[in-house]
Formats: C-alpha cells, structure tokens, sequence
C-alpha cells in the first residue's frame, strides 16, 4: 500500500512561485511519477510526468517552460515548482504513482488558487 | 492534447446496468492497451477502477467491467448501488510520454 501526501498549496497573485511537493510512504522509487490538476468544477487534467531516476521529464504544453517536476529518490519526494502562474492554473493538484500507463495510487490533493 | 471525449452524464436505477462511453482512445503500447478508468466522489481524490482496458484492481468490485472496440473504450457498471453514484473518467497515452483524461461523466443513480 502506497500512501501520499501533497502539500504547499494556497493563494498566490498571478505571476508569482509555488513549490507543491508529493511526499511517499510506500514504493515509489521504479515507477513514474505523475502530476495532475483539476480545476474547480472542471475534470481532471494532467499535467507532468517524471521518470524513475528524475532525468526525462515530461509536460502539458500549457505550463512547459514554468513548470519543472523533480524527485528526490532518497527521500521519496516529489516536487512541482510552478513559476510565472495563471489564473488558469487555479485547481487542486494531484501526485499520483504512474504504474504502465494507469494511476494506482494518489494523494489527497493541494489547492492553488492564484489571484489575478 | 486533446482530450478524450465522454458523455456528460449517465444515470440508471438501482439494479440496472449503465455503460459510459471514451472516444479518442489511442493504440497499443508493447502489446498493451492504455486505457484506464477512475472513480471520483465529491470532495475525494479519483480512484483507479479499470486499467488496461478490462483488468480491476483488487477489491474494485466486479460489477464493474470494461471493453473497448476500435477507437472507443467503455465502462459498465452492473447491479448499480447508491454509492456508484460519482464522476467517472477514462484516461489514455498521449504521444510518446504524455496522457490525456476524459471530460468525465456524471453518473447518478435514480
């Protein structure tokens, strides 16, 4: 059984930094990694991937370039910086283990609201 | 990245059978099918029911089941209960690295 847990999430002005990390207690450290937001009332959306080592990593067009996702295999953390937000990227963001191609386990998710 | 395309809504009474629909699923991958489908109640994180088109995992129940015929993946939940009552969404790859959700369905049980 895998358990994670987000955090770093809350109200931030359009333009400004968070960093949200995803800390595991379980087996993490072969599979991908996974970010994925929903925005209020809206469906799910995902948002980055990040491979086994943390070298290759992977981004929805619309935040490629502000967002950067790391792990910390040692610690079995992950980690979301989000630089240069939106008010469209207001939503809770989840981390989910990445098991071929399907979510098997997530977190509880973190809230970012940014205000414009 | 686009998205998968699902119906907005399903319903059935308790007892009955409902089945929700994905369209946009991608191809096989080393011999496999990414197709996933995930649970979400209000308020909660989404759950993982199905994955590789038709596999549960363990203690999902197997009123739930899943298919999937060309392009199009479905879900359906058999003998409904009260607590099927969610959102649920389908999930496929998308390009090389990437995946790409459903707009989801809201089932509701009558």
């Amino acid at each position: 059984e895998v358990q994670l847990v987000e955090s770093g999430g809350g109200l931030v002005q359009s333009g400004g930094s968070l960093r949200l990390s995803c800390v595991a207690s379980g087996f993490i450290q072969t599979y991908w990694m996974t970010w994925i937001r929903q925005a209020p009332g809206k469906g799910l959306e995902w948002v980055a991937n990040i491979e086994q080592d943390g070298r290759h990593t992977y981004y929805l067009d619309s935040v490629r370039g502000r967002f950067t996702v790391s792990r910390d295999i040692t610690r079995g953390a992950v980690f979301l910086q989000m630089n240069d937000l939106r008010a469209e990227d207001t939503a809770v963001y989840y981390c989910a283990r990445h098991a071929r191609y399907r979510f098997d386990f997530w977190g509880q998710g973190t809230l970012v609201s940014v205000s414009s | 990245q686009s998205a998968l395309t699902q119906p907005p809504s399903a319903s059935g009474s308790p007892g009955q059978s409902v089945t929700i629909s994905c369209t946009g699923i991608s191809g096989d991958v080393d011999g496999y099918t990414p197709v996933s489908w995930y649970q979400q109640h209000p308020g909660k994180a989404p759950k993982l029911m199905i994955f590789e088109v038709s596999k549960r995992p363990s203690g999902v129940p197997d009123r739930f089941s899943g298919s999937k015929s060309g392009n199009t993946a479905s879900l359906t939940v058999s003998g409904l209960q009260a607590e099927d009552e969610a959102d649920y969404y389908c999930c496929s790859k998308a390009g090389s690295s990437a995946s790409v959700f459903g707009g989801g369905t809201k089932l509701t049980v009558l």
